[in-house]
């Protein structure tokens, strides 16, 4: 197992704005997943990209993977409020894998 | 979508008292499930991996005579915090991996333990 670094580790945006997050990693993959945590929740599943795709797109969320430079970007488009929260990527090679989870992105939308 | 259900979402207790921790699947079936901590503005720590029918894997540094994990069906684990003191308050999460291959991780709300 490895650990995703995400980068920023903080950004603060108003409503309406997109924003990036990225998240680099160090071998080879089988997919890799990115989650949201709500302040004192659980994580929520967003979005698993698999390593022979290059982009994936679900609602307002769109997923890039470059594994030549492994590395994944997620962007949020037209943020909201609700939004706010770390959001966490989690490379993975695999089966019944367990994920590690590195220290995350911590999204603030501002109203 | 796939649920996972987790039990109690909060409990405080006294030091000495051994607290059970339940997480359902309960929509899919579960080979897997893992068990992780979470300090205040941390990420999550993996403490071990439950598989359905044997005995959990346990994370480098993390006690299993203090953490007793059991995984007795396909749709539940338990983690047992046995002897709690107050540095075992934490938020504990659980998370389910259907047996679909090349399925994400579903997560249960978790479970803020206080120990007084």
């Amino acid at each position: 197992s490895q650990q995703g670094e995400e980068d920023p580790q903080a950004l603060s945006i108003q409503e309406g704005e997109n924003a990036t997050m990225n998240c680099s990693y160090k071998t080879s993959i089988n997919n890799l997943q990115w989650y949201r945590q709500n302040s004192g929740r659980g994580l929520v599943h967003l979005i698993l990209i698999r390593s022979n795709e290059r982009e994936k797109h679900s609602g307002r969320l769109r997923v890039t993977l470059d594994t030549s430079k492994k590395s994944s970007s997620l962007l949020i488009t037209a943020s909201r409020a609700a939004d706010t929260a770390s959001y966490f990527c989690a490379p993975c090679q695999g089966g019944s894998e367990k994920l590690v989870f590195g220290k995350g992105m911590k999204l603030t939308v501002n109203p | 979508g796939a649920v996972v259900s987790q039990h109690p979402s909060w409990v405080i207790c006294k030091s000495g008292t051994s607290v059970k921790i339940e997480c359902r699947s309960l929509d899919f079936q579960a080979t897997t499930m893992f068990w992780y901590r979470q300090f205040p503005k941390q990420s999550l720590m993996l403490m071990a991996t439950s598989n359905e029918g044997s005995k959990a894997t346990y994370e480098q540094g993390v006690e299993k005579d203090k953490f007793l994990i059991n995984h007795a069906s396909l749709t539940l684990s338990t983690l047992t915090v046995t002897s709690a003191h107050p540095e075992d308050s934490s938020f504990y999460i659980c998370s389910a991996l259907d047996k679909v291959v090349n399925q994400p991780q579903h997560f249960g709300d978790g479970t803020r333990l206080s120990i007084l």
